[in-house]
């Protein structure tokens, strides 16, 4: 367990619509970070947030969009749901994030998207 | 931004044989270089990483190498056993703190 939690696990939904995923990090983490892994393939950074403000922007969507609260947690919200948008998506938090160091990135256990 | 290819895409060997697994990057400016092993519909897991001021280093069977000269590093698994099978990430990161991912290795290990 590496003290990230991720709700849901599954999510089944339709296109078109709209979801929220939630991520918790490791207590003291003050860097979150989005991931999309499709089928087969290997994981596609989305996003970072650190202490509450985006610190940086990988391949995400503009029908995407992330925020992380006062409390650390973060939410990744999909909109306009399409099939392809059909994937695992982790998030993963490590202490700092500030840059000119790296920190270890630990993952939560993901949460199974299915758009229909 | 930084690009890491990984070579190769599935490798099979036998239990108690040697893996190898090899990863290229782009960036001079990466210094971090971690790897991870996900099982079937699990989370990635980080089982080592290297720095680079550092050339190799050593846990148990696994054992990672770090050429900045050539820009490529390598995960080397000795006496491999059928636990080991997963799919094998590397990463490389600029100290931005932001990781990127190598395409991934499908390792089996045949009992």
């Amino acid at each position: 367990d590496s003290g990230v939690t991720q709700t849901p696990k599954h999510l089944i939904t339709a296109t078109g619509q709209r979801v929220t995923l939630r991520c918790s990090p490791r207590s003291g983490d003050l860097s979150v970070y989005w991931y999309q892994q499709s089928l087969d393939q290997g994981l596609q950074f989305l996003i970072q947030y650190y202490n509450g403000e985006e610190r940086a922007k990988g391949n995400i969507l503009e029908r995407f969009s992330a925020q992380q609260f006062p409390d650390l947690h973060s939410e990744l919200n999909l909109s306009s749901l399409e099939l392809g948008d059909s994937a695992l998506y982790f998030c993963a938090s490590s202490g700092s994030g500030r840059g000119g160091s790296t920190d270890t990135q630990y993952f939560g256990p993901g949460t199974r998207l299915t758009v229909l | 931004g930084e690009n890491v290819e990984q070579h190769p895409s599935t490798l099979s060997v036998q239990e108690g044989d040697s893996a190898v697994i090899k990863c290229t990057y782009s960036d001079s400016a990466s210094n971090y270089f971690p790897w991870y092993k996900q099982e079937l519909g699990k989370r990635p897991q980080l089982i080592i990483d290297i720095r680079s001021n550092v050339g190799e280093k050593k846990d148990q069977r696994i054992a990672v190498t770090l050429n900045k000269t050539a820009k490529h590093f390598s995960l080397h698994i000795t006496e491999t056993q059928p636990e080991d099978s997963a799919v094998y990430f590397c990463a490389a990161d600029t100290g931005a703190n932001n990781l990127f991912f190598g395409t991934g290795t499908r390792l089996t290990v045949i009992p």
